[in-house]
């Protein structure tokens, strides 16, 4: 089965702290996405990569950065994090080039 | 700029009705329309559709797209509590291999 894996469920952090968010996918999927889902807003794509050490904006990357130092793994970064950044975000890898993403379950932040 | 629309936003029905649910699009190097569910937890693959007038159907789900008027449908038959959750329209941009998200339409089955 596939499976994509983000590492927390729920963060509480304070204004101006770190946040890492990891996620992991078991698929050898290329592209790897992050978004966040905000209500009434939908999904909105933060930051998407195509290959290892390859990441492109997406969106709304301001206030964010990424790392992908291994192809399954991809990290969303929170350099300091902001009461705006309260969301739950969602972590995606691609099946080749079909469009069919599959999600993890999610990463609610709350900031403080 | 790119942008998918979903109408209605929510809707709430009776367990056995038939519902549809709307999903319109602009977007450049248009390659295909995709449809999730989201219960609680993460987005599920429903449908991916590439070529006008084919429905493709699963169970009591059916969806079509029409690549002229740049719209598709899901319909739902004999709706059930277990189908109440967001669902989401996506269009595949071809170029970027972003996907265009909705924001989603807020279904409730209620007994």
């Amino acid at each position: 089965d596939v499976k994509v894996t983000q590492s927390s469920r729920y963060l509480v952090k304070r204004t101006g702290e770190k946040v890492f968010l990891e996620c992991v996918q078991d698929m050898d999927h290329e592209n790897m996405f992050w978004y966040r889902q905000d209500p009434g807003l939908g999904l909105r794509l933060i930051y998407f990569s195509y290959d290892v050490k390859m990441k492109e904006k997406g969106d709304i990357p301001e206030g964010y950065s990424v790392s992908r130092e291994k192809k399954e793994r991809f990290s969303l970064i929170l350099e300091s994090a902001s009461t705006n950044q309260t969301s739950m975000y969602l972590c995606a890898s691609l099946r080749g080039n079909t469009g069919e993403l599959f999600f993890g379950e999610g990463s609610r932040l709350t900031v403080l | 700029e790119d942008k998918v629309v979903q109408s209605p936003l929510s809707l709430v029905v009776h367990e056995g009705d038939t519902v549809t649910l709307n999903c319109s699009y602009e977007v450049t190097n248009f390659r295909s329309l995709l449809w999730y569910k989201q219960e609680k937890k993460a987005p599920t693959f429903l449908f991916m559709l590439t070529s006008s007038g084919i429905e493709k159907k699963s169970g009591r789900l059916s969806s079509i797209l029409d690549k002229k008027e740049l719209f598709s449908i899901l319909n739902i038959t004999a709706t059930q509590t277990g189908d109440s959750a967001i669902y989401l329209c996506a269009a595949d941009s071809g170029g970027s291999e972003k996907l265009v998200f909705g924001k989603g339409m807020k279904l409730t089955v209620n007994p």
